[in-house]
This record gives C-alpha cells, sequence and structure tokens, in this order.
C-alpha cells in the first residue's frame, strides 16, 4: 500500500547538489512528507519533514509542491558520507502505522 | 544516553526453533515498530504498537509475534511458522507530540537460521 513513488537509484557527484524526487499523488491534507536514509546495515535516521511549506535543517532541504502532489529532498553538497538509500514517507499526524518503500539507492562518487 | 536498543546484534538458530528478539527504548516514546529487511530491500512493517498491551499487524505478520507489556519493551518472536526467517530485523519507536513525530531506529538484528 504504498502512498509514494521514488526512483529506485540515481548518482550525484561529490560537492554537487543532489536532488532526490518522490511522488505522492494521493497526499490528503493533514499527512506529512518524512524523509529518511539508511547507511548500509544501520537503522535508518529522520532527515526531515513537513506540510506543504518548504523545510530546511543543518542535513537537507525539502521542497514541496504547491499541489502538494509531489517533493524533493536536496541534500545541498553531497559528500561520499551522503551515499545510501533514501526514503520518503507520507503521513498522516495521528496515523501510527509507518511503512516504508524501496527508497532511492544514492551513490555519491568522488 | 536516549536510544533504543536492540539485542543481540547478531543471532543464530536452528530451522524449527522460535526465537525472541529484543528492543528497548527509554525515549518515553508511545510508539514502537518491527521491520524485516532483505538484502537489497527496503524495509517491511511486522508489527507495531501505539500503547501498552496493545498491537497490529503490519504488511508481514504472518510468522511472527509480539507483545508490549511495557512502554519500553517490544519483543519480538520469530516462529517455526516463519518460513524465511533469515533477514536483518530493525526495531523502531515515534513520540506523537507536536514538536517531535520522526521515527527513531535501533542498530538491528541479524538473524541468520541454519
Amino acid at each position: 500500500d504504498a502512498k509514494t513513488t521514488q526512483p529506485p537509484s540515481m548518482d550525484c557527484a561529490e560537492g554537487r547538489a543532489a536532488n532526490l524526487p518522490c511522488n505522492h499523488s494521493t497526499i490528503s491534507g493533514n499527512e506529512y512528507v518524512y524523509w529518511y536514509r539508511q547507511i548500509h546495515s544501520q537503522g535508518p535516521q529522520y532527515i526531515i519533514h513537513g506540510l506543504k511549506n518548504n523545510e530546511t535543517n543543518e542535513m537537507a532541504s525539502l521542497i514541496i509542491t504547491e499541489d502538494r502532489k509531489s517533493s524533493t529532498l536536496i541534500l545541498p553538497h553531497a559528500t561520499l558520507r551522503d551515499t545510501a538509500v533514501y526514503y520518503c514517507i507520507v503521513r498522516g499526524f495521528n496515523d501510527y502505522k509507518l511503512s516504508f518503500g524501496a527508497g532511492t539507492t544514492v551513490t555519491v562518487r568522488a | 544516553d536516549g536510544g533504543i536498543t536492540q539485542s543481540p546484534k547478531y543471532l543464530f538458530r536452528k530451522e524449527g526453533q522460535n526465537v525472541t528478539l529484543s528492543c528497548e527504548q527509554n525515549l518515553n516514546h508511545d510508539a514502537m515498530y518491527w521491520y524485516r529487511q532483505d538484502p537489497g530491500q527496503g524495509l517491511r512493517l511486522i508489527y507495531y504498537s501505539q500503547i501498552v498491551n496493545d498491537f497490529q499487524k503490519g504488511d508481514i505478520a504472518e510468522g511472527y509475534s509480539v507483545s508490549r507489556e511495557k512502554k519500553e519493551s517490544f519483543p519480538l518472536t520469530v516462529t517455526s511458522a516463519q518460513k524465511n526467517p533469515t533477514a536483518f530485523y530493525l526495531c523502531a519507536s515515534s513520540s506523537y507530540s507536536p514538536s517531535s513525530t520522526e521515527a527513531f531506529f535501533g542498530q538491528g538484528t541479524r538473524l541468520t537460521v541454519v
């Protein structure tokens, strides 16, 4: 019952911005967009989340389209340590079920 | 340090035996989760619990059982009915306070059944 669609993989050059797309065309008004990443053989790590406004923190920026049907996670200056699987999740504020899709495998190349 | 502890990190069992994976959190989170991950795949939700003494099946609950007798603990039992139990298992917890809704994950238990 995946609510999001992400490309299976993408490459990025070290030092350049990495733009990770996510489609969530069935998102409802009270659902947030969350991003996590999983470095090989570790537990996933929270990156950022947003409802409708763009958000920025020390790790990344989240751009959500005006119709909220898609979003982009931006890693402004990718490093080799950003190589990971990135998961985009849609979740209601009071929705306890937390399901992940397959994510996007991002490889940062020197 | 606050966090989620899964133990052990590696676990080996013989086929046909039940095995229980431990997950403890000291973050005072209400919700807890168990996931399974196979090589090269994403996370699949096994069970989740919103509150003590209550839990719901996730997307792949067959062959697994859980309990939630304490807020801090959410053990997962992999039963002999699980046909392919060898996998990486991850536990997570989450709060639902307005200021913090992200999930925190443990470091996982890698189960090998021979």
